[in-house]
């Protein structure tokens, strides 16, 4: 298996423009995570689905990140505006049907720098 | 979620036994204990994770105290290749997220 893949590893852009990560999660998983991570803050949750369905985005820190799973394949994490703050590696994970036992899957991250 | 403590960083000596503490005196009956690792520059990995007993596999060992209220993670041999940051983490029965502290970086000296 290919693993969880993310894409870009690597985004350079100016403060205002829009943003677009993509992930696509290991075949047969049906919970995929959104996660950031910064040396102030360390990992964080943005937003997690089941099935496709978007379950706690109660991390997404605020209205200009949006996030979508139109399939069991695919899932896009947006910024727009974006902003210096949201220089981060943002994580995508999935996992399988296990909930109480199963292990997260991460991918390789996308690092995201906004000037 | 319950809340862990674990030491910010540690060091120990290459094929040596390393121990990393977690306590967790706030768990609940439902919550597993979970164990992740961050090598540099990469997504945090599965290690390990445990309810009541001991569990053993072939990254690492956890040993759960008998009121749970701490584990430790044991790396039986350590290796360059084990230096990361060590995540404890406690995740509810029913919950689905979770929910990462800062951990513990450990360093290996050769």
């Amino acid at each position: 298996d290919a693993g969880v893949i993310q894409s870009p590893r690597h985004e350079v852009t100016e403060m205002g423009q829009e943003v677009t990560l993509r992930c696509k999660p290991i075949s047969g998983h049906n919970s995929l995570f959104w996660y950031r991570q910064t040396m102030m803050r360390g990992l964080e949750l943005l937003i997690y689905f089941n099935n496709n369905v978007p379950i706690d985005d109660s991390g997404m820190p605020e209205d200009r990140f949006s996030a979508k799973m139109p399939n069991a394949s695919f899932s896009t994490l947006k910024i727009q505006p974006s902003e210096p703050r949201d220089s981060a590696v943002y994580f995508c994970a999935s996992r399988g049907l296990a909930v109480n036992t199963g292990e997260l899957f991460f991918g390789e991250g996308s690092r995201l720098t906004v000037l | 979620d319950a809340k862990t403590t674990q030491p910010n960083s540690m060091e120990s000596n290459e094929e040596e036994p390393v121990h990393l503490p977690c306590n967790h005196s706030t768990i609940s009956g439902t919550d597993y204990i979970h164990w992740y690792r961050q090598l540099p520059s990469q997504g945090p990995e599965y290690v390990i994770h445990g309810l009541t007993s001991n569990v053993n596999n072939r990254m690492a060992s956890l040993a759960i105290a008998e009121d749970r209220k701490s584990s430790t993670l044991i790396l039986h041999r350590a290796t360059l290749r084990d230096a990361a940051v060590y995540y404890c983490i406690l995740r509810d029965g029913e919950a689905q997220k979770l929910v990462f502290g800062q951990g513990t970086r450990l360093t290996i000296n050769p």
